[in-house]
């Protein structure tokens, strides 16, 4: 079946435009997370939504993002401002529940110039 | 609240050599364990996961890991190294039951020489 996928692939933008990405979880799955990887670095954990509870967005870095989800399907991560620190590959995943293994989608490759 | 430990952001080791790749966890419940690769340019992907029943789980591509509860470990070995292996490695927990999300290690960069 159809995976995890994720849009657009690359993203470049201009320091202080919004950008919006998208998520489109596996059909079904319960849980969805967004993390931040930059180059070279490990996974940062942004935000996690879980059916219909209140999303942990504890892991957002700042009130330039916001993230929301539309059920059991699709997210979109918003980011106000941009600043080039915001350059990563921002990785969408979900899972069937919370604990279960987690399915990565290919990543969006932003980069704010 | 869970945490994972990864000791060694970086490991190297010869062709041939066994890989060991060290996690520690700490959770107030039983947990779920995995371990996920992300090879170079590729996506993350699952490896092995522990979930209940024998504690020795194996994965792909050679690989396997232990849970010690005693230890509160899940350390990852593979006994031969390949070239083919040199990625990043990420263990994580999840707490049993429902609303509680995976929280990931910091990584380990596996080299292997030649």
């Amino acid at each position: 079946g159809a995976g995890v996928s994720q849009s657009p692939s690359n993203k470049v933008t201009e320091k202080g435009k919004d950008v919006e990405l998208r998520c489109d979880p596996i059909s079904g799955h319960t849980a969805l997370y967004w993390y931040r990887q930059r180059l070279g670095q490990g996974l940062e954990f942004l935000i996690y939504f879980q059916g219909n509870s209140a999303p942990d967005k504890s892991g957002l870095p700042s009130d330039r993002f916001s993230a929301e989800r539309t059920g059991e399907s699709v997210s979109t991560l918003t980011i106000q401002r941009t600043q080039q620190e915001d350059s990563a590959v921002y990785l969408c995943a979900s899972s069937l529940l919370s604990y279960n293994e987690q399915f990565f989608g290919p990543g969006t490759r932003l980069t704010v110039l | 609240a869970q945490s994972v430990t990864q000791l060694g952001s970086h490991v190297s080791v010869s062709e041939g050599a066994l890989v060991l790749l060290r996690c520690n966890y700490s959770s107030s419940v039983p947990p779920y364990l995995f371990w996920y690769v992300q090879y170079p340019n590729q996506g993350l992907q699952l490896l092995l996961k522990y979930t209940t029943g024998a504690t020795l789980v194996k994965g792909i591509n050679g690989f396997e890991a232990e849970f010690k509860k005693s230890e509160t470990s899940f350390h990852l070995t593979k006994p031969s190294a390949h070239m083919s292996d040199a990625a990043e490695y990420f263990c994580a927990v999840s707490e049993r039951g429902g609303g509680f999300k995976t929280i990931f290690g910091a990584g380990t960069r596996l080299f292997v020489k030649a």
